[in-house]
């Protein structure tokens, strides 16, 4: 099976700029994606391929990767962006998420 | 537009089975897999498998074999999610997600399955 390892928490003021990292042996070879969940809600996408924004995603998240991790960025975070966010990639008939980063813009 | 609409909440007792539905509208079922992820209270996402609505054939995550079975009824797009002889530790919000690709882009709702005696 494969793994995926982020940080539990992070925490930003607002205006700052949130990375949130995530490593797996799979990112080598696989693209990494990011879901945001707000709390009661389900996931939403917010990035795909390691660094594509789907449509009606802010221009302040963005996403890249470099060997076997991947990171998202949130320029600017503001209080609205207060949420888990889970990473994710598949390889061949598998699929995995990372265990989710709590972003604290305070 | 792209909609899952899912069943509304279970309450069970340990021992039985619950049926979870996933409604899709908006687009052509059969185009598109369906994943099923479970969310325990607190914790993280876990990916259960997926269902080929093409062929009905399902894969199941390693941790999920058993007693969970993955259904279709492409005559009204829904995808169904059965787990039997439920445990506490079933107690957990249940997704449905749109396969795009390897990923998933379009979510239900949530169907939240409590057990307990």
């Amino acid at each position: 099976s494969y793994e995926l390892t982020q940080p539990s928490s992070v925490s930003v003021s607002p205006g700052q700029t949130a990375r949130i990292t995530c490593s797996g042996d799979v990112l080598a070879k696989k693209y990494g994606r990011w879901f945001q969940q707000k709390p009661g809600q389900a996931p939403v996408l917010v990035i795909y391929n390691d660094s594509e924004r789907p449509s009606g995603i802010p221009e302040r998240f963005s996403g890249s990767s470099s060997g076997t991790t991947v990171t998202l960025t949130i320029s600017g975070a503001q209080v609205e962006d207060e949420a888990d966010y889970y990473c994710y990639s598949a390889a061949d008939n598998y699929r995995v998420f990372g265990g989710g980063t709590k972003l604290t813009v305070l | 537009q792209v909609q899952l609409v899912q069943s509304g909440s279970e309450l069970k007792k340990p021992g039985a089975s619950v049926k979870v539905s996933c409604k899709a509208s908006g687009y052509s079922f059969s185009t598109y897999a369906m994943n099923w992820v479970r969310q325990a209270p607190g914790q993280g996402l876990e990916w259960m498998g997926w269902v080929n609505t093409n062929t009905g054939n399902p894969t199941y995550a390693q941790d999920f074999t058993g007693r969970f079975v993955f259904s279709l009824d492409t005559s009204v797009s829904t995808a169904y999610l059965q787990i039997s002889s439920l445990k506490a530790e079933d107690t957990a919000v249940y997704y449905c997600a749109r396969a795009s690709g390897d990923g998933m882009d379009v979510w239900g709702q949530g169907t939240t399955v409590t057990v307990s005696s």
